[in-house]
Parts: C-alpha cells; sequence; structure tokens
C-alpha cells in the first residue's frame, strides 16, 4: 500500500539552527503535503506542493520534491522554540480520490 | 479565522457502546473527512465524503462506522459497538473543492479522544 515514511524519527536542534525532515513514499502522486501537529492538537496545513513541482518557500518553509527518488524534504529555516512539534507528510497518491496518507512524522525539538 | 470544530474533545465509552461525533466543518467547504491517530501511531485515512454520500473509505471503516450529515451544518462519525482499539484521536477535516483525484489542503479540527474501557 502507498506509505509515506518520515526520517528522521526525532530531531532535536537550538534555536537559529535549521531543521531538515524527508520523507519517502511508495507509489506516483498528484501532490505532497506537509502538516504540524502540536502535541494533542490538530493538524495544521503547512504547504502543499505538486508533482509537476519541485521546489515551493512559504516564509521559513522550503519543500522539495523528487519524484524520481519519490522523496520530498522540509527545511525549517531559523528555527524557533514555537516551530517544536511533529511534522508530517501526506501524499495524494493517483486513483485514490480525495484521501491523504500520512507518514509517521518526525518529532522536531528546539531548544532556546 | 473560520474553524472546524469538534465535539466532545473527549469521550470515555463502555466496550459495545455507542458513540457518535460530531464536525461542523468550515461553511463554505464541500468535502469532508474522519481521520484516525492511534496514540503513538500514524494518522490514517476513515472516510471521505461529499455531496452527501462517501466517496471514499479505508479498509478501518467496517460496517460498525456510519457518517452523517443531517443538517447543513454537522457532520457525524458514528461507531455502532465500540471496541477496546477503537481507542484514538478521531479528527475531522474539511476541503474546498480540489478535483475529483487532487486532494487538497484541508483543515482539521482539534480532535475528539475516544477512551474505550
Amino acid at each position: 500500500s502507498q506509505q509515506g515514511e518520515e526520517d528522521p524519527q526525532a530531531l532535536s536542534i537550538q534555536e537559529g539552527e535549521n531543521a531538515t525532515m524527508n520523507c519517502s513514499y511508495k507509489t506516483s502522486i498528484n501532490n505532497l503535503q506537509w502538516y504540524r501537529q502540536n502535541s494533542g492538537r490538530g493538524l495544521v496545513h503547512l504547504i502543499l506542493i505538486r508533482s509537476n513541482e519541485r521546489e515551493k518557500h512559504s516564509g521559513r518553509l522550503r519543500v522539495t520534491l523528487d519524484t524520481s527518488k519519490k522523496s520530498s524534504s522540509l527545511l525549517i529555516t531559523a528555527s524557533r522554540a514555537a516551530d517544536t512539534a511533529s511534522y508530517f507528510c501526506a501524499t495524494d497518491w493517483h486513483n485514490a480520490g480525495n484521501m491523504l496518507t500520512f507518514g509517521g512524522g518526525t518529532r522536531l525539538m528546539v531548544k532556546p | 479565522e473560520p474553524e472546524v470544530t469538534q465535539t466532545p474533545s473527549h469521550q470515555v465509552t463502555q466496550m459495545g457502546q455507542e458513540v457518535i461525533l460530531r464536525c461542523v466543518p468550515i461553511s463554505n467547504h464541500l468535502y469532508f473527512y474522519w481521520y484516525r491517530q492511534i496514540l503513538g501511531q500514524k494518522v490514517e485515512f476513515l472516510v471521505s465524503f461529499y455531496n452527501n454520500e462517501i466517496s471514499e473509505k479505508s479498509e478501518i471503516f467496517d460496517d460498525q462506522f456510519s457518517v452523517e450529515r443531517p443538517d447543513g451544518s454537522n457532520f457525524t462519525l458514528k461507531i455502532r459497538s465500540t471496541k477496546l482499539e477503537d481507542s484514538a484521536m478521531y479528527f475531522c477535516a474539511s476541503s474546498t473543492l480540489a478535483g475529483a483525484l487532487n486532494t487538497g489542503e484541508l483543515f482539521f479540527g482539534e480532535g475528539s479522544r475516544l477512551t474505550v474501557l
């Protein structure tokens, strides 16, 4: 079945450093999205990148997509303590209709 | 800013009992979803709903589950006879129409935590 897997599973950095999270998936996709989840809270959409796009920016976020390697990365620059959360990639794969398949997430801790 | 609201935030129930989780999606959205997240595990798709009918459902969404949009605002998930393994956080989400095969940005509620004893 289609799966998104993030690595690393956990990442701890100092405030001001950059954080890079990676996501791999197995089947062709329509788009790939990144979501953030604070502990015990709902998911918040961060950014969507379509299968024909290679890079996208939004504020301090930079997402890349390599469909040949079936992988994506999320870069958070100049991290802040408030960025501490879990980050999930989610794929919308061909013929799946309106459903997203989420990866296991990366738990990011940004230490002040 | 419009948001998806869910009630209750936490429900504790006995095994075998029926549970109804309620959601109010964003008013101009057309697609509605339920996802669940068992503690420490991935967020899993349950069902999507469009034009008053189920458009997709996962293997998890068996005969014990049903969804309904009883009026113009509420979207409910019913679990007929809860099992221990139904304990999870249940998230409702909604989105605007983004094409039949291209899910756009989903707006999630804060979730309803279901504990089955």
